[in-house]
């Protein structure tokens, strides 16, 4: 085990609506990134968060947004649900900034409908 | 990444056969290798990492190879088991930059 958690695990939305889906970083771990893995696909980086601000972001709109708090769980928000947007949420958390040791969590499932 | 496909490369082996997975990679730049393995249902799990200043390094019953001349990764994984069916990825960084995944490749293991 990895020590990240995500949750939900599963969820199901329709178009239009809003998430947030939650992640809990392994302890001692300051620096937490969300990729987004479309069926079978790799993953792709959404944005990474380091010391509670955002610290790098791949090309994903302004209607994906995250937070960072000071014990270091992360929120990733999705507004204006699309059906493309149906994918499995990953969170990985590193001890310091892009040292690409990432410890990933298991994953949140989102189906838009 | 580049885009890809929904149809991923599967490689289908013997129980006790040597498997060999092949990444290529696009940035000239990129100096941290990392293999990683995803079941179904779960994140990605860390095998093995290798730096640009090395070519080979070795772990338990897995081997990564660097070619940097062709920007080519490779896996090898000994007497491989049931328990290693999953999806492997390859994923490379430069410097200070998030990890860049790659396609993945299926592999599955015939008992």
């Amino acid at each position: 085990e990895t020590g990240v958690t995500q949750s939900p695990t599963h969820l199901i939305k329709t178009r239009g609506q809003q998430v947030t889906l939650r992640c809990s970083s392994q302890s001692g771990h300051n620096t937490v990134s969300w990729y987004q893995q479309a069926l079978g696909q790799g993953p792709q980086f959404i944005f990474q968060y380091y010391r509670e601000e955002e610290n790098g972001r791949g090309n994903f709109p302004p209607r994906f947004s995250g937070l960072q708090f000071p014990n270091y769980s992360s929120e990733l928000n999705v507004n204006a649900l699309e059906l493309d947007d149906s994918a499995l949420y990953l969170c990985a958390s590193e001890r310091g900034s892009n040292t690409g040791e990432l410890f990933f969590g298991e994953g949140s499932r989102l189906t838009v409908l | 990444g580049e885009s890809v496909g929904l149809h991923l490369p599967t490689l289908s082996v013997q129980e006790g056969d040597n498997s060999i997975i092949n990444c290529a990679y696009s940035n000239s730049a990129s100096d941290y290798f990392i293999w990683y393995k995803q079941e179904s249902g779960k994140g990605p799990q860390f095998i093995i990492d290798i730096r640009s200043n090395m070519d080979k390094r070795q772990g338990q019953r897995v081997t990564v190879l660097l070619n940097k001349t062709v920007k080519h990764l490779s896996l090898q994984i000994a007497a491989t088991q049931p328990g290693d069916s999953a999806v492997y990825f390859c994923a490379d960084k430069s410097g200070n930059t998030p990890l860049v995944f790659g396609k993945g490749t299926r592999l599955s293991v015939i008992a």
